[in-house]
């Protein structure tokens, strides 16, 4: 299985700041990755798919890059609704496998 | 409008089966992967399985393969997920999920609002 590793597990942050999580494959996947959001009691959402491509009605301040083993989620401008648990996925082979999250906090 | 609509909260015991549901509108059932992720209590998310209800086709992790079964009805839009002897570790939050395209690679682009399954004695 491929094991994807987040980091950090929290951060702590301010509105305003720009945020950016890591998220690394244990081999490589190709641009296979994306990126959900989670808030408390809700189910995921979908940020970022295919590594860098947003998806529609995201806005804008988020992004992400990277290919093959190391990728990144950024929030250029972090809003009060952004605080929240961040997930990445790799899809480019099965089983399909999530990393660990990060919590974003005040 | 896309949507997936899970079946309501369950209280089980161990020991008992149970077959949860998620009924799809707004698209093409057959044509799209659907997938299914745990949450436990306070913890990450955790991919089961998948299924393309074309054909069946489905993919299971490892972590749950013969734990659980998968599957789905082309005549009704409605994929499943079932236990035959649940555990309280089952104890869990249960997501389905659209997968994005018409490959099973571009993530979970539409989300079921969960089920919360709570196993005890």
């Amino acid at each position: 299985d491929i094991q994807m590793t987040q980091s950090p597990s929290s951060v702590s942050a301010s509105v305003g700041d720009r945020v950016t999580i890591t998220c690394r494959a244990s081999q490589g996947i190709n641009d296979w990755l994306a990126w959900y959001q989670q808030k408390p009691g809700k189910a995921p959402k979908l940020l970022i798919y295919a590594a860098s491509s947003l998806q529609s009605g995201v806005p804008s301040r988020f992004s992400g890059s990277g290919s093959g083993t190391d990728f990144t989620l950024t929030i250029s401008s972090l809003q009060p609704e952004d605080f929240a648990t961040y997930y990445c996925q790799q899809s480019n082979s099965f089983p399909l496998t999530f990393g660990g999250g990060t919590k974003v906090e005040i | 409008e896309v949507q997936l609509v899970q079946s309501g909260a369950e209280v089980k015991k161990p020991g008992e089966s149970l077959k949860i549901s998620c009924k799809i509108s707004g698209y093409n059932f057959s044509r799209y992967w659907i997938g299914w992720v745990r949450q436990l209590p306070g913890k990450g998310l955790e991919w089961m399985g998948i299924i393309y209800p074309d054909d069946s086709d489905t993919r299971y992790s490892p972590s749950f393969q013969g734990q659980i079964t998968i599957s789905a009805d082309k005549s009704i839009s409605t994929a499943y997920l079932q236990w035959s002897s649940l555990k309280a570790s089952d104890t869990a939050m249960y997501y389905c999920a659209r997968i994005k395209g018409l490959t099973a690679m571009l993530g979970l682009d539409y989300w079921g609002q969960g089920i919360l399954l709570t196993v005890s004695s």
